[in-house]
Formats: structure tokens, C-alpha cells, sequence
């Protein structure tokens, strides 16, 4: 029973690139949240997707950050033109369908982006 | 001031001791309150949940939850040194459609044998 997946562990950009975080949600479930964890910091909330649906992105920055959800395959978190202070860790959580506020969010490992 | 204080740390603590790891919130709306443990450079993993003021008991850890004073508590009894981690606490608003989880910063825990 996998688990959260996230890939890559480890992401390396130069500045200006584009990074793509892929996270595969548990088995059975269709609510995926992204958070960030830049150093020395608290998880920061950034977006809430269901399939096909952001429901939340309160937390994104307004410009170069994108997410999405398809109907088929995993959660996709793109920055486009990357800054050296979006490296981080970043991480991938989900919960059941039907959620309410009392589900439980399990998480994934995370992918490290370093940006040179 | 912050939605969620909580005392960076580090804490250290001998084998055996008894750990109390502690937030504050300021925002009443904050409803449901989890713990999760963060391993070095690993994804959170959910301890306990809670939503309800009063203790809630799972092994040797123990959630607390007092809600008119927006304070919040983990107990860890007979603690080891597998229980060295990053602890840091959750919480989610009621109602609001979108179930993000609010953190605090964490507390690094280290169990010295």
C-alpha cells in the first residue's frame, strides 16, 4: 500500500530554469495539498486541488507558480523562471475523497529544490 | 503575532524523560489540531489528531487540547532516542471549504541514550 510519492527527491535549477514537482497521491484518495518548507521555517500552505479543480491557492505566489491536477496521472507544481529563494522543500500531501475538515492529510517525502 | 507560536527549541532531553512540546494559536476558528513528527530530511508523518478540548492518549504520546486558553500539547512518556525529531504542531479552520493545515515552526527534540 504505497504510500504519498514525490519526484524527484532532489531537484537542481539554474536561475531562470523551470522546475516541475510531480506528486502521486495515495490509493484512493483525490485531494492533494502542496506546502513549502523554506529553511529555518514552518510548512507554508500554498494550493488545494481536487482532479481537474484548484479549490485553494491562497498560499501560491502570485507569478510563476503554477498547479495542476489532471483527470489521469499525478499533481503537477510548476515554477517557471526559478529564483535562488525558492529553493526549498516541498512537499505533497493528500486526503480521501468526500474530505472534510477532520481528515487527516498524509504526506510524501518532499522534493528539494536548490536553485544555483 | 503569528496564527501558531511555537518554541523552536532545541530540547534536549535524557532517555526515559518525560517531553511536553507546546503550542499557542490566537485564532479561534482553529478547530482541529494534529501533531506530526518530521525526521531529518523526511516528509511529515501524522502522530495524533484531536478536536476536542481534553487529552486524547495513543501509546506513549499524549494529545492535549484547552481550548479556551488556545494552548496545545503533546506529552511523549518514557521518550527514547528514536523519538529524536522535529515536532510540530497542525490546525485547521471549521467550515472553511479548504482544509489547509496552518503550522507552527516546530520543535527539534533530541533523546540523548
Amino acid at each position: 500500500n504505497a504510500g504519498v510519492m514525490q519526484n524527484p527527491r532532489h531537484l537542481v535549477r539554474r536561475r531562470g530554469q523551470e522546475a516541475r514537482l510531480r506528486c502521486s497521491p495515495m490509493k484512493g484518495h483525490s485531494h492533494v495539498y502542496w506546502y513549502r518548507q523554506l529553511p529555518e521555517e514552518g510548512l507554508k500552505f500554498m494550493v488545494y486541488l481536487q482532479k481537474e479543480n484548484i479549490i485553494d491557492e491562497s498560499g501560491m505566489p502570485k507569478e510563476r507558480f503554477s498547479a495542476e491536477f489532471p483527470k489521469e496521472g499525478p499533481s503537477i507544481l510548476r515554477i517557471q523562471q526559478v529564483v535562488r529563494g525558492d529553493s526549498a522543500a516541498y512537499f505533497c500531501a493528500s486526503s480521501p475523497p468526500m474530505s472534510r475538515t477532520t481528515d487527516t492529510q498524509y504526506f510524501g517525502p518532499g522534493t528539494r529544490l536548490t536553485v544555483l | 503575532q503569528k496564527e501558531v507560536e511555537q518554541d523552536p527549541g532545541p530540547l534536549s532531553v535524557p532517555e526515559g524523560a518525560i517531553v511536553s512540546l507546546n503550542c499557542t494559536y490566537s485564532n479561534s476558528a482553529f478547530q482541529y489540531f494534529m501533531w506530526y513528527r518530521q525526521y531529518s530530511r523526511k516528509g511529515p508523518e501524522l502522530l495524533m489528531y484531536t478536536y476536542s478540548s481534553g487529552n486524547k492518549e495513543d501509546g506513549r504520546f499524549t494529545a492535549q487540547v484547552d481550548k479556551s486558553s488556545k494552548y496545545i500539547s503533546l506529552f511523549i512518556r518514557d521518550s527514547q532516542p528514536s523519538d529524536s525529531a522535529t515536532y510540530l504542531c497542525a490546525m485547521v479552520y471549521s467550515g472553511a471549504g479548504s482544509y489547509q493545515l496552518t503550522f507552527g515552526k516546530g520543535t527539534k527534540l533530541s533523546v540523548i541514550p
